[in-house]
């Protein structure tokens, strides 16, 4: 049971450049999530999903798309990386209902820096 | 809106010393109400939660009450070690809707010395 993984560890891009973060969970969780962690802001909410085929978007959603197309991926895209988006970025997921309800699982996170 | 302030850091403690984190929130209704900590390197754990007023949550040695008259979630533990330097977040989830989100607050380093 790998519970949440995140793909890749680390990343450097150059200004406009694209990439791609890959979050998996293997809990058969309903619910998933990405943030960002920038220091002295905590953790802030990018986009989230409550279900395969559904995403919305959080509190910081700009310059930023997502996609849910199996319930155990969830995809986070940077169409054009601007520095500001430099910054270590988790995926957690969730179920909606359960013991573990309220409870999210967090991956061990992607460090992006864009020069 | 909802929100989670704790107190400033960075907090450094010598090893036995007894801690205190403070966490105070803004919210309607009664939110259930989270500490999660991150190990150096690592993503965020649960630490523990508490779902309702005047609830504990407990766990590794840390404490947490739920005080609806003052709006806090302030950790404790007695004797830190060294192994608890991590940075620590308090966390709200709003009770209303299956979708409610976590805030949190800014988190707060703390390092303990041997």
């Amino acid at each position: 049971n790998a519970g949440v993984t995140q793909t890749p560890k680390f990343r450097v891009l150059k200004t406009g450049q694209s990439m791609t973060l890959l979050c998996a969970q293997d809990m058969n969780h309903e619910y998933m999530y990405w943030y960002r962690q920038d220091p002295g802001m905590g953790l802030r909410l990018i986009h989230y999903s409550v279900g395969e085929g559904t995403t919305a978007k959080g509190e910081v959603p700009d310059g930023y798309n997502v996609s849910r197309l199996k319930k155990q991926n969830f995809l986070l895209g940077l169409e054009s990386a601007a520095p500001s988006q430099t910054s270590v970025y988790f995926c957690a997921s969730s179920s909606a209902s359960g013991a573990s309800y309220n409870e999210q699982f967090f991956g061990p996170g992607t460090r992006l820096t864009v020069l | 809106g909802n929100s989670v302030t704790q107190m400033e850091g960075p907090v450094t403690l010598s090893e036995e010393a007894f801690l205190t984190i403070n966490c105070t929130y803004t919210a309607t209704g009664y939110p259930s109400l989270f500490w999660y900590v991150q190990y150096p390197g690592e993503g965020l754990q649960l630490l523990l939660k508490a779902t309702k007023a005047d609830d504990k949550g407990s766990n590794k040695g840390f404490e947490a009450t739920y005080r609806k008259e003052t709006t806090s979630f302030h950790l404790e533990k007695g004797s830190v070690q060294v192994s608890d330097s991590a940075v620590y977040f308090c966390a709200l989830r709003p009770r209303a809707g299956a979708n409610s989100k976590l805030t949190f607050g800014k988190g707060i380093t703390l390092s303990v010395r041997p």
